[in-house]
């Protein structure tokens, strides 16, 4: 079983959509969890952080549940400029403190 | 600032040649990574720094060399290229104590023919 799996998509959705992704992670003892993005042929970058209470940026919340070991991220109101690839990441726990374990990434595409 | 830079931003080995990637972060992070990339995979590491003079590998250090002689630079040595290591190469850095964000550097993508 991989470490991180997401759903590749690729999703492809109308401007206005709303959007979900789903993750499921392997290790119980996975201390953080977080969102990507990365544009094509580009680094990824931090889209938000993910907190056991949930948590909501503008037109995106995430979801964590340690207990069924799964992460969600949704998106409002798609945009165009929101057409990228999302990485679902987890940090190893023990004394792998700060290395993290990637997603393969689910690429979300939005058309007018 | 600029952040992590890398360098070069593109190149072409020949099987059996031997390249440096540099890497330079200026936001005095002590965590420093090396990730690969291959096409729609997600990131792999390689090796990471928590200090200078600290280096551990990854899930897949093999064909690889890291030194960290100061706070700033993390250079990834490829000895003997193989076409196996044709990827996108990512630096990055985090602070010491991280919320877990992870600063990339633009990547350099490597071909081994």
């Amino acid at each position: 079983r991989k470490e991180v799996e997401q759903d590749p998509g690729p999703f492809n959705v109308p401007e206005g959509a709303t959007v979900a992704f789903n993750c499921t992670y392997s290790n119980s003892a996975s201390q953080s969890f977080f969102w990507y993005r990365q544009d094509c042929r580009k680094e990824p970058k931090l889209l938000m952080s993910v907190y056991s209470s949930g948590n909501e940026d503008g037109r995106f919340t995430a979801q964590l549940n340690r207990a069924s070991q799964y992460i969600s991220l949704l998106i409002r109101d798609s945009k165009l400029s929101d057409s990228a690839t999302y990485l679902c990441v987890v940090t190893a726990g023990g004394t792998s403190y700060g290395k993290l374990t990637f997603g393969q990434g689910t690429i979300l595409t939005v058309h007018p | 600032n600029a952040g992590v830079t890398q360098t070069p931003k593109f190149r072409i080995l020949k099987i059996g040649q031997s390249m440096t990637l540099q890497c330079t972060q200026d936001m005095n992070h002590n965590y420093m990574y090396w990730y690969r990339q291959d096409p729609g995979m997600g990131l792999k590491l390689i090796y990471y720094s928590v200090g200078a003079g600290i280096t551990d590998k990854g899930e897949v250090p093999n064909g690889y060399n890291v030194s960290r002689s100061t706070t700033e630079d993390f250079p990834l040595r490829l000895e003997l290229a193989a076409p196996s290591q044709t990827s996108v190469y990512f630096c990055a850095s985090s602070a010491v104590r991280p919320r877990g964000e992870q600063f990339f550097g633009p990547g350099t993508r490597l071909t081994v023919l």
